[in-house]
Protein backbone atom coordinates (compact mmCIF):
# COMPACT_ATOMS: atom_id res chain seq x y z
CA UNK A 1 0.00 0.00 0.00
CA UNK A 2 1.75 3.46 -1.24
CA UNK A 3 0.75 5.73 1.88
CA UNK A 4 0.49 9.06 2.45
CA UNK A 5 1.71 10.20 5.97
CA UNK A 6 0.04 13.37 7.73
CA UNK A 7 2.09 15.47 10.59
CA UNK A 8 0.97 16.26 12.98
CA UNK A 9 -2.12 14.33 13.48
CA UNK A 10 -3.77 17.16 15.79
CA UNK A 11 -2.73 21.09 16.38
CA UNK A 12 -3.96 23.66 18.56
CA UNK A 13 -2.62 27.24 18.76
CA UNK A 14 -3.97 30.36 19.18
CA UNK A 15 -5.17 33.34 16.52
CA UNK A 16 -2.04 34.64 14.60
CA UNK A 17 -0.02 32.12 14.85
CA UNK A 18 1.91 30.60 11.99
CA UNK A 19 1.94 26.85 11.26
CA UNK A 20 3.28 23.99 9.11
CA UNK A 21 1.81 21.24 8.68
CA UNK A 22 3.33 17.56 6.27
CA UNK A 23 2.72 15.23 3.91
CA UNK A 24 5.08 12.61 3.55
CA UNK A 25 5.67 9.63 0.82
CA UNK A 26 8.09 7.19 -0.03
CA UNK A 27 6.18 7.12 -3.58
CA UNK A 28 6.32 9.70 -6.55
CA UNK A 29 3.20 11.60 -7.10
CA UNK A 30 2.38 12.67 -10.31
CA UNK A 31 -0.28 15.60 -8.34
CA UNK A 32 -1.25 16.48 -4.96
CA UNK A 33 -3.76 17.88 -3.89
CA UNK A 34 -5.25 19.66 -0.33
CA UNK A 35 -8.60 19.94 1.00
CA UNK A 36 -10.12 21.21 3.79
CA UNK A 37 -13.16 19.32 5.60
CA UNK A 38 -14.90 21.12 8.17
CA UNK A 39 -17.43 19.17 10.55
CA UNK A 40 -20.78 17.36 8.64
CA UNK A 41 -19.51 18.38 5.43
CA UNK A 42 -17.50 16.61 2.77
CA UNK A 43 -13.67 17.95 2.23
CA UNK A 44 -13.23 20.82 -0.45
CA UNK A 45 -10.60 21.24 -2.80
CA UNK A 46 -8.07 24.31 -1.87
CA UNK A 47 -5.15 23.50 -4.41
CA UNK A 48 -2.94 20.87 -7.11
CA UNK A 49 0.12 20.70 -7.12
CA UNK A 50 1.79 19.41 -10.11
CA UNK A 51 5.24 20.11 -10.63
CA UNK A 52 8.49 19.45 -8.34
CA UNK A 53 9.45 22.32 -6.27
CA UNK A 54 6.01 24.41 -7.15
CA UNK A 55 4.57 26.66 -4.68
CA UNK A 56 1.19 28.15 -4.85
CA UNK A 57 -0.22 30.56 -2.60
CA UNK A 58 -4.02 30.97 -1.51
CA UNK A 59 -4.38 33.96 0.59
CA UNK A 60 -2.39 33.07 3.81
CA UNK A 61 -1.96 29.49 2.91
CA UNK A 62 1.37 28.62 1.11
CA UNK A 63 1.66 24.73 -0.31
CA UNK A 64 5.00 23.32 -1.71
CA UNK A 65 5.38 19.96 -3.40
CA UNK A 66 8.63 18.74 -2.86
CA UNK A 67 11.51 18.42 -5.87
CA UNK A 68 11.58 15.02 -6.06
CA UNK A 69 7.39 15.20 -5.73
CA UNK A 70 7.45 12.73 -2.81
CA UNK A 71 6.05 15.12 -0.13
CA UNK A 72 4.30 18.32 0.30
CA UNK A 73 3.42 21.40 2.81
CA UNK A 74 1.05 23.42 3.50
CA UNK A 75 2.11 26.72 5.95
CA UNK A 76 -0.77 28.97 7.25
CA UNK A 77 0.76 32.46 8.40
CA UNK A 78 -1.32 34.59 10.81
CA UNK A 79 -4.16 32.04 11.49
CA UNK A 80 -7.57 32.63 11.98
CA UNK A 81 -10.27 30.63 13.61
CA UNK A 82 -11.84 30.02 10.67
CA UNK A 83 -9.31 28.39 9.27
CA UNK A 84 -9.70 25.39 12.08
CA UNK A 85 -10.56 22.18 10.32
CA UNK A 86 -9.17 19.24 9.05
CA UNK A 87 -6.62 18.96 6.28
CA UNK A 88 -6.16 16.32 4.04
CA UNK A 89 -3.61 15.70 1.54
CA UNK A 90 -4.28 13.26 -1.46
CA UNK A 91 -1.85 12.28 -4.13
CA UNK A 92 -2.07 10.44 -7.60
CA UNK A 93 0.72 8.16 -8.07
CA UNK A 94 2.96 8.34 -10.31
CA UNK A 95 2.09 5.72 -13.09
CA UNK A 96 -1.09 4.43 -11.39
CA UNK A 97 -4.69 5.29 -12.46
CA UNK A 98 -5.08 9.02 -12.68
CA UNK A 99 -8.66 9.02 -11.23
CA UNK A 100 -7.47 7.47 -8.31
CA UNK A 101 -6.63 9.19 -4.99
CA UNK A 102 -4.60 7.98 -1.89
CA UNK A 103 -5.55 10.32 0.53
CA UNK A 104 -3.90 10.66 4.21
CA UNK A 105 -5.21 10.66 7.65
CA UNK A 106 -5.48 14.43 7.79
CA UNK A 107 -4.33 16.99 10.43
CA UNK A 108 -7.32 18.50 12.57
CA UNK A 109 -6.34 21.87 13.08
CA UNK A 110 -8.06 24.15 15.82
CA UNK A 111 -7.35 28.04 15.91
CA UNK A 112 -8.56 29.34 19.29
CA UNK A 113 -9.63 32.80 19.55
CA UNK B 1 -25.17 26.07 -9.21
CA UNK B 2 -26.61 23.09 -6.92
CA UNK B 3 -23.40 20.62 -5.54
CA UNK B 4 -23.30 17.09 -4.54
CA UNK B 5 -26.43 15.74 -2.51
CA UNK B 6 -26.39 12.92 -0.48
CA UNK B 7 -29.56 11.01 1.33
CA UNK B 8 -29.90 10.44 3.93
CA UNK B 9 -27.34 12.43 5.84
CA UNK B 10 -27.29 10.05 9.19
CA UNK B 11 -28.44 6.01 9.27
CA UNK B 12 -28.40 4.65 12.11
CA UNK B 13 -29.62 0.41 11.32
CA UNK B 14 -29.22 -2.92 13.14
CA UNK B 15 -26.17 -5.50 12.49
CA UNK B 16 -27.52 -7.58 9.19
CA UNK B 17 -29.97 -4.99 8.15
CA UNK B 18 -29.41 -3.79 3.45
CA UNK B 19 -29.16 0.03 3.46
CA UNK B 20 -28.88 1.98 0.20
CA UNK B 21 -27.21 5.64 0.01
CA UNK B 22 -27.83 8.14 -2.33
CA UNK B 23 -25.56 10.56 -4.56
CA UNK B 24 -27.13 12.88 -6.80
CA UNK B 25 -23.86 14.28 -8.96
CA UNK B 26 -23.75 17.70 -10.16
CA UNK B 27 -25.13 17.55 -13.20
CA UNK B 28 -22.81 16.95 -16.34
CA UNK B 29 -20.16 15.52 -14.37
CA UNK B 30 -19.44 12.26 -16.11
CA UNK B 31 -17.29 10.71 -13.13
CA UNK B 32 -18.52 9.93 -10.08
CA UNK B 33 -16.99 8.08 -7.14
CA UNK B 34 -17.65 6.74 -3.59
CA UNK B 35 -15.15 7.23 -1.05
CA UNK B 36 -15.73 5.92 3.13
CA UNK B 37 -14.33 7.55 5.73
CA UNK B 38 -13.47 5.82 9.25
CA UNK B 39 -12.92 8.01 12.33
CA UNK B 40 -9.50 8.92 12.53
CA UNK B 41 -8.48 7.46 8.78
CA UNK B 42 -8.45 8.93 5.79
CA UNK B 43 -10.52 8.28 2.77
CA UNK B 44 -10.37 5.06 1.98
CA UNK B 45 -11.66 4.51 -2.36
CA UNK B 46 -14.73 2.65 -2.76
CA UNK B 47 -15.51 2.79 -6.46
CA UNK B 48 -15.23 4.92 -9.78
CA UNK B 49 -18.02 5.24 -12.22
CA UNK B 50 -17.42 6.75 -15.52
CA UNK B 51 -20.76 7.29 -17.02
CA UNK B 52 -22.64 4.26 -15.79
CA UNK B 53 -19.99 1.84 -16.18
CA UNK B 54 -17.55 0.86 -12.90
CA UNK B 55 -14.44 0.36 -14.39
CA UNK B 56 -12.86 -0.04 -10.87
CA UNK B 57 -14.49 -1.49 -7.97
CA UNK B 58 -11.32 -2.76 -6.75
CA UNK B 59 -12.05 -0.46 -3.39
CA UNK B 60 -15.35 -2.39 -2.32
CA UNK B 61 -14.19 -4.42 0.91
CA UNK B 62 -16.54 -7.23 0.33
CA UNK B 63 -19.00 -8.66 -1.76
CA UNK B 64 -21.64 -7.77 0.77
CA UNK B 65 -20.98 -3.89 -1.03
CA UNK B 66 -22.37 -3.24 -4.19
CA UNK B 67 -23.05 0.02 -6.72
CA UNK B 68 -24.79 1.43 -9.35
CA UNK B 69 -25.41 4.43 -11.26
CA UNK B 70 -28.20 5.58 -13.63
CA UNK B 71 -26.95 6.91 -16.87
CA UNK B 72 -24.95 9.78 -15.77
CA UNK B 73 -26.52 10.93 -12.64
CA UNK B 74 -27.65 9.03 -9.68
CA UNK B 75 -25.91 6.70 -7.64
CA UNK B 76 -26.29 3.95 -5.13
CA UNK B 77 -24.71 2.25 -2.78
CA UNK B 78 -25.87 -1.09 -1.00
CA UNK B 79 -24.39 -2.72 1.74
CA UNK B 80 -26.14 -6.02 2.65
CA UNK B 81 -26.01 -7.45 5.75
CA UNK B 82 -24.26 -4.79 7.97
CA UNK B 83 -21.40 -5.45 10.60
CA UNK B 84 -20.86 -2.95 12.99
CA UNK B 85 -16.99 -2.41 11.18
CA UNK B 86 -19.25 -1.03 8.05
CA UNK B 87 -20.02 2.36 10.37
CA UNK B 88 -18.30 5.58 8.95
CA UNK B 89 -18.91 8.24 6.45
CA UNK B 90 -19.75 7.30 2.89
CA UNK B 91 -18.54 10.23 1.00
CA UNK B 92 -19.74 10.22 -2.66
CA UNK B 93 -17.54 12.74 -5.61
CA UNK B 94 -18.15 13.70 -8.88
CA UNK B 95 -16.42 15.37 -11.36
CA UNK B 96 -16.69 16.80 -14.79
CA UNK B 97 -14.18 14.31 -16.36
CA UNK B 98 -12.26 10.91 -16.16
CA UNK B 99 -9.29 12.22 -15.62
CA UNK B 100 -10.06 15.28 -13.56
CA UNK B 101 -8.24 16.75 -10.28
CA UNK B 102 -11.37 18.56 -9.58
CA UNK B 103 -13.27 16.32 -7.16
CA UNK B 104 -16.29 17.86 -5.84
CA UNK B 105 -17.77 16.35 -2.37
CA UNK B 106 -20.97 15.62 -1.03
CA UNK B 107 -21.67 16.24 2.87
CA UNK B 108 -21.51 12.43 3.65
CA UNK B 109 -23.99 9.94 4.79
CA UNK B 110 -23.05 8.69 8.68
CA UNK B 111 -23.84 4.94 8.89
CA UNK B 112 -24.26 3.95 12.61
CA UNK B 113 -24.20 0.38 12.74
CA UNK B 114 -25.64 -0.93 16.07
Amino acid sequence: TQLLEQSPQFLSIQEGENLTVYCNSSSVFSSLQWYRQEPGEGPVLLVTVVTGGEVKKLKRLTFQFGDARKDSSLHITAAQPGDTGLYLCAGVHSGGSNYKLTFGKGTLLTVNP
Amino acid sequence: GAGVSQSPSNKVTEKGKDVELRCDPISGHTALYWYRQRLGQGLEFLIYFQGNSAPDKSGLPSDRFSAERTGESVSTLTIQRTQQEDSAVYLCASSPRWSSYEQYFGPGTRLTVT
